[in-house]
């Protein structure tokens, strides 16, 4: 069981509420991702970071925005929710592994379920 | 286009029986590939992990084939239980940049009857 976690488990909000889900890690992993996840449909990059102070844009559009302060805490913020953010959001941390630290593996933490009223 | 592609979609089976999951890819070039399993409500949990040399990998009840040529990959999951039901997901891995991009699958859904 990776040591990644995740709040709220489950939100629901109304139309227009700033929100922030927070992401922690207890493994020391430079590399920290967040994926969307919508029922029976791929896991979408949205955001990572590759250490402090280092965040990028995924590959699926996303108005949230996100922070690296410190290694090992990765939250994300919806500062007006809509209808159209209900999803599930998985936070991510990764290691590289093998010789050439390639294989990197990825530890998903639970994810925040969030409906947006 | 890069993708990747799993078939069933969703599966039914009974306790005890076997099943094999199927993972098509596009993506080149080609890193490795993962199964993860991710039970409801839960984030994906890492089965096993493949490179290109590597054709074939086990954990537990759990084995992976790769087939690198025909970019085909394969779950098979032996004598199963209550507790594999959940989705099956591939992912594979490119070499195109320092991150190691990822393409998820859409994951198929196991069902274990009792």
């Amino acid at each position: 069981e990776a040591d990644i976690y995740q709040t709220p488990r489950y939100l629901v909000i109304g139309t227009g509420k700033k929100i922030t889900l927070e992401c922690s890690q207890t493994m020391g992993h430079d590399k920290m991702y967040w994926y969307q996840q919508d029922p029976g449909m791929e896991l979408h990059l949205i955001h990572y970071s590759y250490g402090v102070n280092s965040t990028e844009k995924g590959d699926l559009s996303s108005e949230s925005t996100v922070s690296r302060i410190r290694t090992e805490h990765f939250p994300l913020t919806l500062e007006s929710a809509r209808p159209s953010h209900t999803s599930q959001y998985l936070c991510a941390s990764s290691s590289p592994t093998g010789t050439s630290g390639a294989q990197e593996t990825q530890y998903f933490g639970p994810g925040t379920r969030l409906l947006v009223l | 286009k890069n993708q990747v592609e799993q078939s069933p979609q969703s599966l039914i089976i009974l306790e005890g029986k076997n099943c094999t999951l199927q993972c098509n890819y596009t993506v080149s070039p080609f890193s490795n590939l993962r199964w993860y399993k991710q039970d409801t409500g839960r984030g994906p949990v890492s089965l096993t992990i493949m490179t290109f040399s590597e054709n074939t990998k086990s954990n537990g009840r759990y084995t992976a084939t790769l087939d690198a040529d025909t970019k085909q990959s394969s779950l098979h999951i032996t004598a199963s239980q209550l507790s594999d039901s959940a989705s099956y997901i591939c992912v594979v891995s490119d070499r195109g940049s320092t991150l190691g991009r990822l393409y998820f699958g859409r994951g198929t859904q196991l069902t274990v009857w009792p």
